[in-house]
């Protein structure tokens, strides 16, 4: 089975600073989606980036951009000139490519502060 | 176009009494995902329905929890009996299909259950 591990709990951040967020998976597929999602606290689900595990260039979304390691199985999320509004959770999150299986599977989340 | 409509949007039942969290997804999706929400914890897949079938129930409990999306109208997650653990924000999320990778989440439902 597939696993997501988040292991910062907690992380803050200057405002107009850089962060990153950590994220490491378990699978044994070669093909697959890997996601970052934000969650502020109106809980509303944000995707924020996503990433197919065929391509090797890194996505990048304005501000926000990824380290994705396939061999490492490691998908680390950057978030450049951090800003109020970026402090939220933010979740990891897994997704088979193939097959009937359609649902994500999720890390624990990192708590975002952002400080003025 | 409004996205994926979920209500109530907070419910509280007390111990015993049934539960029902609504969802309608976008328009144009036919694909539908609850997820359960536990304090401090990321979201737990729970159940995955097309138009009148559920494809996936693999992460439902085996009592007291079920789901429907009829031909007709929202999904529905029905929890009955309520006990205070089934406290939690329940998500619904849409997509068009198991080929499409992009999903819409919901706002959630927060269930108190007192």
């Amino acid at each position: 089975a597939q696993t997501v591990t988040q292991s910062q709990p907690e992380m803050s951040v200057q405002e107009a600073e850089t962060v990153t967020l950590s994220c490491t998976y378990d699978t044994s597929e070669s093909d697959y989606y890997l996601f970052w999602y934000k969650q502020p606290p109106s809980r509303q689900m944000i995707l924020v980036i996503r990433q197919e595990a065929y391509k090797q260039q890194n996505a990048t979304e304005n501000r926000f951009s990824v380290n994705f390691q396939k061999a490492a199985k490691s998908f680390s999320l950057k978030i450049s000139d951090s800003q109020l509004g970026d402090a939220a959770m933010y979740f990891c999150a897994y997704r088979s490519r193939g097959g009937s299986q359609g649902n994500l599977i999720f890390g624990k989340g990192t708590k975002l502060s952002v400080k003025p | 176009n409004a996205g994926v409509m979920q209500n109530p949007r907070h419910l509280v039942r007390r111990r015993g009494q049934e539960a029902r969290l609504r969802c309608s997804p976008m328009k144009g999706h036919s694909h539908v995902y609850w997820y359960r929400q536990l304090p401090e914890e990321g979201l737990k897949f729970m159940v995955y329905l097309q138009k009148e079938n559920i494809i996936d129930e693999s992460g439902m409990p085996k009592e007291r929890f079920s789901a429907e999306f009829p031909k007709e109208g929202p999904s529905i997650l029905r929890i009955q009996q309520v006990v205070r653990g089934d406290s939690a924000a329940y998500f619904c999320a849409s997509s068009r299909g198991t080929g499409s990778p992009g999903y819409t989440f919901g706002s959630g439902t927060r269930l108190t259950v007192v």
